[in-house]
């Protein structure tokens, strides 16, 4: 039972051009969401996340959407570089205590950005 | 501040042995998550220690378990290790107040 779904296991886009990762979370007790770059041989590396009383956040070249209703995050990265080119983690998880310390993580999505 | 470490970051056992892997967080981080990455399965939750307790537990046999140390420091342990617990093994710490975690580059280990 898969809580969180990347379904799109890689992504090719050029540089200078758009890059929109995609991601789906079933649990509704999800309330709050990151993004993690992650390279070979590398721990994942935090990128930026969303509490869900927000439906934006911005840092730089990354946006992340969130749509409650649809259960639905996204990952813009404008405009997409070379050195982007990694596994771009989704994770979710349950803030206020309990069970919810853990991060539930999508399998990835494989981005390159060509030159 | 210096990031999350982890020791060793290779390592080669044999069926049936066990291992130890060390994790310290960045310095006033109070919690320590543990994490598998293995290429089907991806990332999965082993379980949160915070202030010396296992708060959280994923759904792995008992042969895994940890330990966290009054300075926060964590120990994993996987005692008769089988074939498919090669994997990346993954220490991650936070404040514990569910902020983001930050990951440490790993411990890959090889069961042959």
């Amino acid at each position: 039972d898969q809580q969180v779904k990347q379904n799109s296991p890689s992504l090719s886009v050029q540089e200078g051009r758009i890059s929109i990762l995609n991601c789906d979370y079933t649990n509704s007790m999800f309330d709050y969401f990151l993004w993690y770059k992650k390279y070979p041989a590398e721990g994942p590396t935090f990128l930026i996340s969303i509490s869900s009383i927000k439906d934006k956040n911005e840092d730089g070249r990354f946006t992340v959407f969130l749509n409650k209703s649809a259960k639905h995050l996204s990952l813009h990265i404008v405009p997409s570089q070379p050195g982007d080119s990694a596994v771009y983690f989704c994770a979710a998880s349950g803030v206020g205590g309990g069970s919810n310390y853990k991060l539930t993580f999508g399998k990835g999505t494989l981005l390159t950005v060509n030159p | 501040k210096a990031g999350v470490t982890q020791t060793p970051r290779y390592l080669i056992k044999t069926r049936g042995q066990q291992v130890t892997l060390s994790c310290s967080p960045i310095s006033g981080h109070r919690s320590v998550s543990w994490y598998q990455q293995t290429p089907g399965q991806g990332l999965q939750f082993l379980f949160e220690y915070f202030s010396e307790t296992q708060r959280n537990k994923g759904n792995f046999p008992g042969r895994f378990s940890g330990r966290q140390f009054s300075n926060s420091r964590s120990e994993m342990n996987v005692s008769t290790l089988e074939l498919g617990d090669s994997a990346l093994y993954l220490c991650a710490s936070s404040l514990g107040d569910g902020n983001e975690q930050f990951f440490g580059p790993g411990t890959r280990l090889t069961v042959l």
